[in-house]
């Protein structure tokens, strides 16, 4: 069964800093898709960055980038020059073919 | 203007009483889904649709219906509300060529069910 687990529920970050969110997951498929999402207080869920599994590149998008460790089943979310419109819920999600599962979420607080 | 729109935003019910909320998007999508959001929880599929006619079972099915009759709409039918369908859920759409693509969020409903 896919899974994916997050296991910072809570994380913050001084303005301008890094910070990196953490999120594992299961899967008997070799091919699928991995996404970070954005839900600020507004609650609009916003898509962060996506990874498709075969391929080995590291996504990235501006100050966005993830570390994908296929074997591991692993796909941090790393944020860089951390502004406040960064504080949000993130959640990881990931699909094989149809069905989407998310993680718990991890809620980032950006301390100005 | 490409969106997800869902009706109602928020919504207080009591139990038994049959409702449905409206999902329509605008942009010539085949996947549609329905999410639940509870806290510690994330969100949680409930069903989805990869065209016309054709709807699967998420991982939290239980207590809720849909249909796909038309491309662009996706209600969420709850026949016999019950408490712990309380929740703020989610209607979402995305194109499908095998999956993987961006999906689009409306806006959420808050449900509340006494």
């Amino acid at each position: 069964a896919q899974t994916v687990t997050q296991s910072q529920p809570e994380m913050s970050v001084q303005e301008a800093e890094t910070v990196t969110l953490s999120c594992t997951y299961d899967t008997s498929e070799n091919n699928y898709y991995l996404f970070w999402y954005k839900q600020p207080p507004s609650r609009q869920m916003i898509l962060v960055i996506r990874q498709e599994a075969y391929k080995q590149q590291n996504a990235t998008e501006n100050r966005f980038s993830v570390n994908f460790q296929k074997a591991a089943k692993s796909f941090s979310l790393k944020i860089s020059d951390s502004q406040l419109g960064d504080t949000a819920m993130y959640f990881c999600a990931q699909t094989d073919y149809d069905k989407v599962i998310f993680g718990p979420g991890t809620s980032l607080s950006v301390i100005p | 203007e490409a969106q997800v729109t869902q009706n109602p935003r928020y919504l207080i019910t009591v139990t038994g009483k049959k409702l449905t909320v409206t999902c329509s998007q605008n942009m010539n999508h085949e996947y549609m889904s329905w999410y639940r959001q509870d806290p510690g929880l994330g969100l949680r599929q409930i069903y989805y649709s990869m065209n016309v006619e054709v709807t699967d079972k998420g991982d939290v099915p239980e207590g809720y219906k849909v249909s796909r009759k038309e491309k662009r709409n996706f209600p969420l039918i709850l026949e016999s509300p019950s408490p712990n369908q309380t929740s703020l859920y989610f209607c979402a759409s995305s194109l499908w060529y095998g999956g993987g693509h961006e999906q689009y969020f409306g806006p959420g409903t808050r449900l509340t069910v006494t």
